[in-house]
């Protein structure tokens, strides 16, 4: 049973540009969460998905910041115009219910605005 | 709103050496996570508690949690190099709800 998967792993973007960075969720699971970790920080939450709802996106800047998680195909987080302090790594995770013991963990999307 | 704490945020110690991490947080919750992070990685689920007077062993590692003061703590027995690395808490924002929140980490550095 494969895990989380993110893709890419790295991206490097210039000031300006636009990073789609992607999350496929566990089998079975239809529930997924974005997550930012600045460097020497802890994780923040963005946006709460399910399929075709955007549950919670309390998290998420107000501006050029969107998240889709599409009926089919993997959740999409998507930063447009990106700036130097976009720079972190974003953690997407997964779990079959909201109310489940826990949330598993993708390997994350470093992303390096130059 | 909730907020998480951990103490200490770096630590460095000797092989063999005993050490508790605390996390506190803020509001009343039941739910709480232990998370391991290598550097580059992405986070290992470590434990789980979800009542109050949860305690959970893993190795080196044991786990616990009181909702009454708002404390838990990840307790390294006779701690080795392997264990370095930086160990988050998480609380569940609400009973039962999706949100995590997130302690600022204590970076662990075991010296052989």
């Amino acid at each position: 049973n494969a895990g989380v998967m993110q893709n890419p792993r790295h991206l490097v973007r210039r000031r300006g540009q636009e990073a789609r960075l992607r999350c496929s969720p566990m089998k079975g699971h239809s529930h997924v969460y974005w997550y930012r970790q600045l460097p020497e920080e802890g994780l923040k939450f963005m946006v709460y998905l399910q399929k075709e709802n955007i549950i919670d996106e309390s998290g998420m800047p107000k501006e050029r910041f969107s998240a889709e998680f599409p009926k089919e195909g993997p959740s999409i987080l998507r930063i447009q115009q990106v700036v130097r302090g976009d720079s972190a790594a974003y953690f997407c995770a997964s779990s079959p219910t909201a109310s489940a013991d826990t949330q598993y963990f993708g390997p994350g999307t470093r992303l390096t605005v130059l | 709103e909730l907020k998480v704490e951990q103490n200490p945020l770096f630590l460095s110690m000797q092989e063999g050496k005993n050490y508790t991490i605390y996390c506190n947080y803020s509001t009343t919750s039941d739910r709480l996570y232990w998370y391991r992070q290598d550097p580059g990685k992405s986070l290992e689920s470590l434990f789980v508690l979800l009542s109050n007077g949860a305690v959970k062993q893993e190795g080196r590692l044991m786990a616990s949690l009181d909702t009454k003061a708002r404390l838990s703590t990840l307790h390294i027995t006779a701690a080795v190099h392997d264990l370095s690395a930086t160990y988050f808490c998480a609380v569940d924002a609400g009973s039962g709800t999706y949100k995590y929140i997130f302690g600022t980490g204590t970076r662990l550095k075991v010296l052989a």
